[in-house]
């Protein structure tokens, strides 16, 4: 069936690093694919998408790479900072659209000071 | 631009008493809706979603309902609540199938 899981429930990094936050997808005829952050308290934020006919995808500080050979994507965080400790998930979307989102697990990213 | 509401917040309610969470967006026409639950430390699950006015597909069996009396509003409610229907209750709003899904900042919901 569907789904969508992470390599790491959580990842520590210093602040300054860049961060790589992993997923892995079972449904090979998905086409869509999103990456939210999701602090404690609120709802999951947008932060970037990426369509399976480009392998990578470059927002503000943030880099999504996807590898459709072995159903991965990626989540690069460029000089993670303090602010960017939050849950993070993908999400993906099967082929032709759907009106359902499968989601991870998520990944637990804390910024060392 | 578009911006999605929830309310309350918080609640706090007893076993056995009705519920009503109420979504609401703004700036948008037609949006796909969706309710999920998220228990502490875990992932989505999709309760129910609607992509019109009446219309209600749900996800998974339980004590919850969803209706849509209008276009920008979704409710999600249930007649007695339960010990586990505790937990954080997301709405979100999809403008197409081919888009993100956005999220309002959540009711957590505590059954005492």
């Amino acid at each position: 069936g569907e789904s969508v899981g992470l390599h790491l429930p959580t990842l520590s990094v210093q602040e300054g690093d860049n961060s790589i936050i992993n997923c892995a997808y079972s449904n090979s005829a998905s086409d869509y694919f999103i990456w939210y952050k999701q602090e404690s308290g609120k709802g999951p934020q947008f932060i970037i998408d990426i369509r399976s006919n480009m392998d990578k995808r470059q927002g503000q500080r943030v880099t999504v790479l996807l590898n459709k050979t072995v159903k991965h994507l990626s989540l690069q965080i460029a000089a993670t900072q303090p602010g960017d400790s939050a849950v993070y998930f993908c999400a993906e979307s099967p082929q032709g659209g759907s009106e359902k989102l499968v989601f991870g697990k998520g990944t637990k990213l804390t910024v060392n000071p | 631009s578009q911006t999605i509401h929830q309310w309350p917040a918080t609640l706090v309610q007893p076993v056995g008493s009705p519920l009503s969470l109420e979504c609401t967006v703004e700036g948008t026409s037609n949006p796909n809706l969706y309710w999920y639950r998220q228990a502490a430390g875990r992932g989505l699950q999709l309760l129910f979603y609607s992509v019109g006015i009446g219309q209600i597909s749900s996800e998974v069996p339980q004590n919850l309902s969803a209706s849509r009396p209008q276009d920008r509003q979704f409710i999600l409610s249930s007649k007695k609540l339960l010990l586990s229907d505790s937990g954080f209750y997301l709405c979100a709003w999809r403008e197409d199938r081919y888009g993100p899904q956005h999220f309002g900042d959540g009711t957590r919901l505590s059954i005492l």
